[in-house]
């Protein structure tokens, strides 16, 4: 089974702050995902990332695969950035390729 | 597109009856998750389905939760009888799997978000 910790849990900034979330894994993987969920609201896809970086908007994820960490980066952070980020991987513990998901980050941006 | 539609997006029920849930997955795509997500436990896989045929369904609770694609545009889930501890958002999600390990991009439903009373 694959193992997946966040950091940090919570994370409060100012706008406009350069803000970094983490995950890691044990396991060796295909793929990671990152979501987000604002309160009371649904999940929505952010990335999807199997090696090397990827940007959307003032959203960036970087995966280093030898290393087994992801981390999501938001530039000039917004208070509508607030949300939860959760990252994924592939559960690879028996023949399913389910995926196994982070405790989650709550990010508050406060103006 | 018009997404993953989920209905209802709220439900209140008593201990006892019968919880139906139901879903409608991006068109086009093979694979439908049904995950259910508490304070306490996060974000859970339930079940899982590649082309309608239920390939994962170890995160199934118990007995009294079931699931059904019955065609490529169409999943529920049934819980029968409901408990109090069965209250949470049920969320389903699809996506397009090509072959290989990559589940793919998944693409979630607003929720349904169930209070059993």
């Amino acid at each position: 089974k694959n193992e997946v910790e966040q950091s940090p849990q919570n994370l409060t900034a100012q706008e406009g702050e350069f803000i970094t979330i983490n995950c890691s894994y044990s396991v060796g993987i295909s793929a990671l995902h990152w979501l987000q969920q604002h309160p009371g609201g649904g999940i929505v896809s952010l990335f999807m990332l199997s090696s090397g970086k990827k940007k959307h908007g003032r959203l960036i994820a970087t995966i280093n695969i030898q290393e087994k960490h992801s981390s999501l980066h938001i530039t000039a952070s917004h208070p509508r950035d607030s949300a939860v980020y959760i990252c994924a991987v592939p559960y690879y513990g028996g023949a399913t390729n389910k995926l196994i998901f982070g405790t989650g980050t709550l990010l508050a941006v406060q103006p | 597109d018009a997404g993953v539609i989920q209905s209802p997006r709220h439900e209140v029920t008593e201990m006892g009856q019968e919880v139906t849930l139901r879903c409608k997955p991006i068109s086009g795509h093979n694979s439908l998750f049904w995950y259910r997500q508490t304070m306490m436990r996060g974000l859970e896989l339930l079940i899982y389905f590649n082309n309608n045929v239920p390939i994962d369904d170890s995160g199934m609770p118990e007995d009294r939760f079931s699931a059904k694609m019955p065609n490529a545009s169409f999943s529920t889930l049934k819980i029968q009888p409901s408990e109090p501890r069965d209250s949470a958002v049920y969320f389903c999600a699809s996506s397009l799997r090509s072959s290989g390990a990559n589940t793919g991009e998944l693409f979630f439903g607003e929720g349904s978000r169930l209070t059993v009373l």
